[in-house]
């Protein structure tokens, strides 16, 4: 039984360039959510998909984006990086979004901005 | 808004002993979940137990069980017997109810508590 995988594992990029990050969702689940967690701290909600469409978003600006594909797997899309965008980015799925309903996570891909 | 805090950045324990990590939230709403996860240093965040707000009994995982006390907001971890293992950074944290409250599901995390196991 497939987990939450992530790719990439790693990844360093620059001031100003753009990333794409991936996350296929545990075998039967259909909703994706994306956190970010920055060093010593908490996951923070970025957003999450359901039937290919954005259903919630946290504070995050628009340079933020996703995309959710008609086989549950998604992509974070973050533009004009900035070196505040240093974090790990970690993919969760979940069945349906019920409150009783845990979010599985992946491991997570290490994005640092130089 | 929903809050959810932890007032322990770090705790120690020896192995083979009880330890207890506390959480309290904050939420207007009658429907809820409260989880906690459990991440390595490797980065993985790992889903340990499940408590609902509704639930009468309290939430037990093997070692892993949750002291639920809804008149106080409180939800805390105890681990038992612990082991060299159970070293790592661990998140209370909240979900909403998917409809009514405008809440689809996102969980709220706490700052966690590192729990490090003495041999």
């Amino acid at each position: 039984d497939a987990g939450v995988t992530q790719s990439p594992t790693h990844l360093i990029k620059t001031r100003g360039q753009q990333v794409t990050l991936r996350c296929s969702p545990k075998s039967g689940h259909d909703t994706v959510s994306w956190y970010q967690q920055a060093l010593g701290q908490g996951p923070q909600f970025i957003f999450q998909y359901y039937e290919e469409e954005e259903r919630q978003r946290g504070n995050f600006p628009d340079r933020f984006s996703g995309h959710q594909f008609p086989n549950y797997s998604s992509e974070l899309n973050v533009n004009a990086l900035l070196l505040g965008d240093s974090a790990l980015y970690l993919c969760a799925s979940s069945l349906g979004g019920g409150v009783n309903q845990p979010q599985h996570f992946g491991d997570g891909t290490r994005l640092s901005i130089l | 808004a929903q809050k959810i805090t932890q007032t322990q950045p770090g705790m120690f324990v020896q192995e083979k002993e009880a330890v207890t990590l506390d959480c309290t939230y904050d939420t207007s709403d009658p429907s809820y979940g409260l989880f906690w996860y459990k991440q390595p240093s490797s980065g993985e965040m790992i889903f340990l137990i499940y408590q609902g707000s509704y639930d009468q009994q309290n939430a037990t995982e093997g070692r892993y069980s949750l002291n639920f006390q809804k008149a106080r907001k409180s939800a805390n971890l105890v681990i038992s017997a612990s082991q060299l293992g159970d070293s790592a950074m661990y998140f209370c944290a909240m979900r909403g109810p998917l409809h009514g409250s405008g809440n689809t599901g996102k969980l709220i995390f706490g700052q966690g508590t590192t729990l490090q196991v003495k041999p």
